[in-house]
């Protein structure tokens, strides 16, 4: 079946740095998305990016579509910036969402 | 602008019972998607309504199942529930014919004991 992988799995960061988040697709995805999921179990949504790089203060994001990947970039990392990232493609237009295994961020002060 | 609602938020129940979430889907949104997500998981789809029907399904037996109304508010149901039904179930709206970018409630936690 269709593969989201993202990585890294894990990563630990000191309050200030920067970071890169991946996911990679197996195959062509549309209306692809990154969400932060709170403590509380919220997804909350990052970006809608099929392709293209947009902006969002300390984040952004760019999507390969031909590359079949997707990055999402946190600058100058806060605690609160803490909890798990998730992306999520779509396969065929219909709007539902195959997500990766997220990657747990945590920002130490 | 209302967001995605969920109600209840946490619910237990014992195997084999059955269990009714509900949705309310963003305003102005037509499309509402239900997803489970184990704990340590990513969520996995489970079906999406589209004008009151059934608009794809992901791999999930027949006893789960869902309604959606003409508010375009949604439940799910889920009968013989089973230790493996324990998740948090998500809801996302979203509008057809504007794109696909999928809004979720805050989600409800089902505990099966």
């Amino acid at each position: 079946g269709i593969q989201v992988e993202q990585s890294p799995p894990d990563l630990i960061l000191q309050e200030g740095a920067n970071s890169t988040l991946r996911c990679n697709f197996s195959d062509s995805v549309n209306n692809l998305q990154w969400f932060h999921q709170n403590p509380w179990g919220q997804l909350i949504n990052l970006f809608y990016i099929p392709s293209g790089t947009k902006q969002n203060g300390r984040l952004s994001a760019t999507t390969v579509a031909t590359e079949r990947y997707s990055l999402l970039y946190i600058s100058s990392s806060q605690t609160t910036d803490s909890g798990v990232y998730f992306c999520a493609g779509d396969y065929n237009q219909g709007g539902k969402l195959i997500f990766g295994q997220g990657t747990e961020l945590s920002v130490k002060p | 602008e209302t967001g995605v609602t969920q109600s209840p938020t946490h619910l237990i129940k014992t195997r084999g019972q059955q269990v009714t979430l509900r949705c309310s889907s963003q305003s102005g949104h037509n499309t509402v998607s239900w997803y489970q997500q184990a704990l340590g998981q990513g969520p996995q789809f489970i079906f999406q309504y589209y004008r009151e029907e059934e608009n794809g399904r992901g791999n999930f037996p027949p006893r789960f199942s869902g309604l959606q109304f003409p508010n375009y508010s949604s439940e799910l149901n889920v009968n013989a529930l089973e230790l493996d039904d324990s998740a948090l179930y998500l809801c996302a709206s979203s509008l057809v014919g504007v794109g696909y970018e999928q809004y979720f409630g805050p989600g409800t936690r089902l505990t099966v004991t």
